[in-house]
């Protein structure tokens, strides 16, 4: 069965550096999207994705944040500079259509320190 | 502000003791409903979606239910591998992309 496949697990980093966590949709998926979650509480959208321009983005995606897809399989979330609060679980997730169901991956889990 | 909620914030529940949880959603403008299964430390996975009031989809053990202010996910004589927490998620308003969640169901059936 197709699934949406994220690296790394997991991964450490210092306040202040930049990451880059990667996601390989399923292949014949055309909507992408990054999620977080804190440890403890909601699963957040962040930003979505289509056409290879950004169709919508949450408060929470700033200019520290970025995506990309730089090739016909790939998708990528950068975060520049990274903040303690960054710290969290961060979900790729794919979808074949406008407006129906999202498939995730098992998620990045983010530990700034 | 468009808000979801769930209820109960967890419930323990005997093998094969059938029970139901709430999602109550306040939106302007439901396009679809959706409920997720999330085992720690994984990403949610994909359960149902329901698009209108009076929907009813099943799964197994799983019957998830929509009205206009509400949905259901009715779980039938549950086992221990049910044990999960779920998620209830909706998209609403002008956005086809932006999907609002829950805070969760943890469930635990005990055998």
């Amino acid at each position: 069965e197709p699934e949406v496949t994220q690296t790394p697990s997991h991964q450490v980093t210092q306040m202040g550096q930049e990451v880059i966590l990667r996601c390989v949709p399923i292949s014949n998926h055309l909507y992408f999207y990054w999620y977080r979650q804190i440890l403890g509480q909601k699963v957040e959208f962040l930003v979505s994705f289509y056409n290879n321009e950004i169709s919508e983005k949450s408060e929470i995606f700033d200019d520290q944040f970025s995506v990309e897809r730089p090739d016909g399989s790939n998708f990528t979330l950068k975060i520049r500079s990274t903040k303690l609060e960054d710290s969290a679980m961060y979900f790729c997730a794919s979808g074949y259509d406008l407006g129906r169901e999202a498939f995730f991956g098992q998620g990045t889990r983010l530990t700034v320190v | 502000e468009d808000q979801v909620t769930q209820s109960p914030e967890a419930l323990r529940l005997q093998e094969g003791e059938s029970s139901s949880l709430n999602c109550s959603y306040t939106v302007s403008g439901l396009r679809g409903l959706f409920w997720y299964r999330q085992d720690p430390g994984k990403g949610p996975e994909f359960l149902f979606t329901l698009y209108s009031a009076g929907e009813e989809k099943e799964k197994e053990r799983l019957k998830a239910t929509l009205t206009k202010k509400e949905s259901f996910l009715h779980i039938t004589a549950p086992k221990p591998e049910d044990s999960a927490t779920y998620l209830c998620a909706v998209q609403a308003g002008t956005s086809y992309d932006k999907v609002i969640f829950g805070p969760g169901t943890s469930l635990s059936v005990i055998p």
